[in-house]
């Protein structure tokens, strides 16, 4: 298996833009995760899924966050409008069984840059 | 709401010195997990506990769940430079968010 695939691995855009990031988790797991991580506040779980359904989206930050997983292989977060403090590398990460008891295995991330 | 205070920030040995770090918070956790990342690339998980007073070993890495479920405390043994890194706790509470520590940046100097 190819493991986590996130797209894009890179985003720059300017302030006020949407940007939708991607995520295509291991086939076969039934959880997906979507982390953020900055330097000022490390790392931080924002929303998780359960066989396409969200669970607890408690860390998203605001409004202008959504996700959706629109199918087994396949989620977005979208990011509308983006603002230069949304700047820092988003994860995708899946597991499969008991959601915190099994290892969750991560994407290489997507590296976003508001200006 | 919940905080995990994890140290040291950064550490810099010299390889085959033995490393322990730790995490420490005011609330109860019921899951404690310890991940690494290597730059550029996701976190992975090394160790997960799920009992109080558990230990649990991982090659050269140790973990403990403190028995008072406030803490736990990572030791790598004989450290090689691959072992170079951020260390990160994590720790899941009554909440049912997963809390992550501010890690710990270990350089080895071989």
């Amino acid at each position: 298996d190819a493991g986590v695939i996130q797209s894009p691995r890179h985003e720059v855009t300017e302030m006020g833009q949407e940007v939708t990031l991607r995520c295509k988790p291991i086939s076969g797991h039934d959880y997906l995760f979507w982390y953020r991580q900055t330097m000022m506040r490390g790392l931080e779980l924002l929303i998780y899924f359960n066989n396409n359904v969200p669970i607890d989206d408690s860390g998203m930050p605001e409004d202008r966050f959504s996700a959706k997983m629109p199918n087994a292989s396949f989620s977005t977060l979208k990011i509308q409008p983006s603002e230069p403090r949304d700047s820092a590398v988003y994860f995708c990460a899946s597991s499969y069984g008991r959601v915190w008891q099994e290892t969750q295995y991560f994407g290489p991330g997507t590296r976003l840059l508001v200006l | 709401g919940q905080q995990l205070n994890q140290s040291p920030q950064s550490m810099f040995i010299q390889e085959g010195e033995d490393v322990s770090m730790n995490c420490t918070s005011s609330s109860i956790f019921n899951t404690w997990l310890w991940y690494k990342q290597d730059p550029g690339e996701g976190p992975v998980l090394l160790i997960a506990l799920y009992k109080a007073g558990e230990l649990t070993s991982n090659g050269r890495l140790t973990a403990q769940f403190g028995i008072t479920r406030k803490d736990s405390f990572l030791n790598i043994s004989a450290s090689i430079p691959s072992d170079v890194g951020i260390y990160f706790c994590a720790g899941l509470g009554n909440t049912g968010k997963l809390i992550f520590g501010q890690g710990t940046t270990l350089q080895v100097k071989p």
